[in-house]
């Protein structure tokens, strides 16, 4: 069962392009929201990060919204670059309690972004 | 150089053989975990460990063992038992401390001859 579902699979844009990458959750218990990117062969980077009581978080090109109602969450990439060509994770993260659950991450399948020059 | 090191960058396992993957920090992370990687799956977690001498099962840890005896270090073993271990294997460390970043390795590719 995908406790993350992550849409699309892949996307292309062009250069100055704004892609959007949507999660949606379930478990109302997630507490903390992560995105990663990955390049080919290496391993996922943090990228941006929010937490339920914000509806948006912005660093630099990047943006996340966050609908808690909806359980649904996005990466905004602003003015796409070619090199923002990679792999993007959302995640979830369970609120930590007394269980061993502490600190593992759900992520969704993921979605190829491919910028075009 | 910090950080966490992975090794080798490239497995190759016969039929029936078990083999170890490496995975050394020194970053001074108290938790550790393992990922296996496939396309289109996203990131699954096998096992994970949040101290010295404790690990548990994540998802997908039919086939898999580890051990944790140094904070420094959380080596994964592919057991025979595992019927396709072809995958991507990722490590991923945590401070403890309520950090919330978890900080990947660059991963070990598996195939099987």
């Amino acid at each position: 069962q995908q406790q993350v579902k992550q849409s699309p699979q892949s996307l292309i844009v062009q250069k100055g392009g704004i892609p959007i990458i949507n999660c949606a959750y379930e478990n109302t218990a997630f507490d903390y929201f992560p995105w990663y990117q990955q390049f080919p062969g290496k391993g996922p980077a943090l990228l941006i990060a929010i937490r339920p009581d914000v509806s948006e978080k912005k660093e630099g090109r990047f943006t996340i919204s966050f609908n808690k109602s909806a359980k649904q969450f996005s990466l905004h990439i602003m003015d796409s670059q070619p090199g923002d060509s990679a792999t993007y994770f959302c995640a979830a993260r369970p609120t930590p309690d007394r269980g061993s659950t502490l600190g593992r991450l759900y992520f969704g399948r993921g979605t190829q972004l491919t910028v075009w020059p | 150089d910090g950080g966490i090191t992975q090794s080798p960058k490239y497995l190759f396992r016969k039929e029936g053989q078990n083999v170890t993957l490496s995975c050394e920090q020194n970053l001074n992370h108290d938790a550790m975990y393992w990922y296996r990687q496939d396309p289109g799956q996203g990131l699954r977690l096998i096992y994970y460990s949040q101290i010295v001498n404790d690990f548990q099962k994540g998802d997908i840890a039919e086939g898999y063992s580890v051990s944790r005896e140094k904070k420094e270090s959380f080596p994964l073993t592919v057991t025979s038992a595992q019927k396709n271990p072809t995958a991507f294997y990722l490590c991923a460390t945590k401070a403890g401390g309520g950090r919330e970043t978890q900080y990947f390795g660059p991963g070990t590719r598996l195939l099987v001859l």
